[in-house]
């Protein structure tokens, strides 16, 4: 099983949807989430952190929950900017492990006209 | 700051051939990744310095590369020799507090090996 795994898509949706990710990680221990976004031929970048309790910025909003090792991102009203790969990043803490980041292999957005 | 620099952003070279990929990093920070991204894997990390130390080399694929941090600003992953199956995007990001933080990526060298 994939340490962090994701749907790759692609998620074709009009603009002005609502479009939902999910993610799913493996090891219990992680303590750090996040959601980069990488555009086409460009480097990853920090979309939003994952907190405990949700958290949302502007259109976007993030959900985690420990118990079923799950975390979603919840795009409203997408813009054809927000197309984009989103990938989903678990880092494990504690031990030998604290600073490696394990990423998801990204879900593909297109939002269209 | 002009954020964690790469160079080259392209390569293209022969089988059997030796790369250098360099990164400099965004001053002040104490960490320096390097990543492995190719369609099939997505982004794999390689190695990892913390203080110019290497900590974690386990994603290394094996001993045709090596990497090196000589001074706080600068790190270079080596190939040699390379393959075909090493083409692929290779990044470099740093970070001011490990993992756990924001981590800043360079715009990638993209390597194709022929």
């Amino acid at each position: 099983r994939k340490e962090v795994e994701q749907d790759p898509g692609p998620f074709n949706v009009p603009e002005g949807a609502t479009v939902a990710f999910n993610c799913t990680y493996s090891n219990s221990a992680s303590q750090s989430f996040f959601w980069y976004r990488q555009d086409c031929r460009k480097e990853p970048k920090l979309l939003m952190s994952v907190y405990s309790s949700g958290n949302e910025d502007g259109r976007f909003t993030a959900q985690l929950n420990r118990a079923s090792q799950y975390i979603s991102l919840l795009i409203r009203d997408s813009k054809l900017s927000d197309s984009a790969t989103y990938l989903c990043v678990v880092n494990l803490s504690g031990g030998g492990a604290t600073n490696k980041l394990i990423f998801g292999t990204g879900t593909l957005l297109a939002v269209q006209p | 700051d002009a954020g964690v620099i790469q160079s080259p952003r392209h390569e293209v070279t022969e089988m059997g051939q030796e790369v250098t990929l360099r990164c400099k990093p965004i001053s002040g920070h104490d960490y320096l990744f390097w990543y492995r991204q190719t369609m099939m894997r997505g982004l794999e990390l390689l190695i990892y310095f913390n203080n110019n130390v290497p900590i974690d080399d386990s994603g290394m694929p094996e001993d045709r590369f090596s990497a090196k941090m000589p001074n706080a600003s600068f790190s270079t992953l080596k190939i040699q020799p390379s393959e075909p199956r090493d083409s692929a995007v290779y990044f470099c990001a740093s970070t001011l507090n490990g993992g756990a933080d924001i981590q800043y990526f360079g715009a990638g060298t993209r390597l194709s090996v022929l």
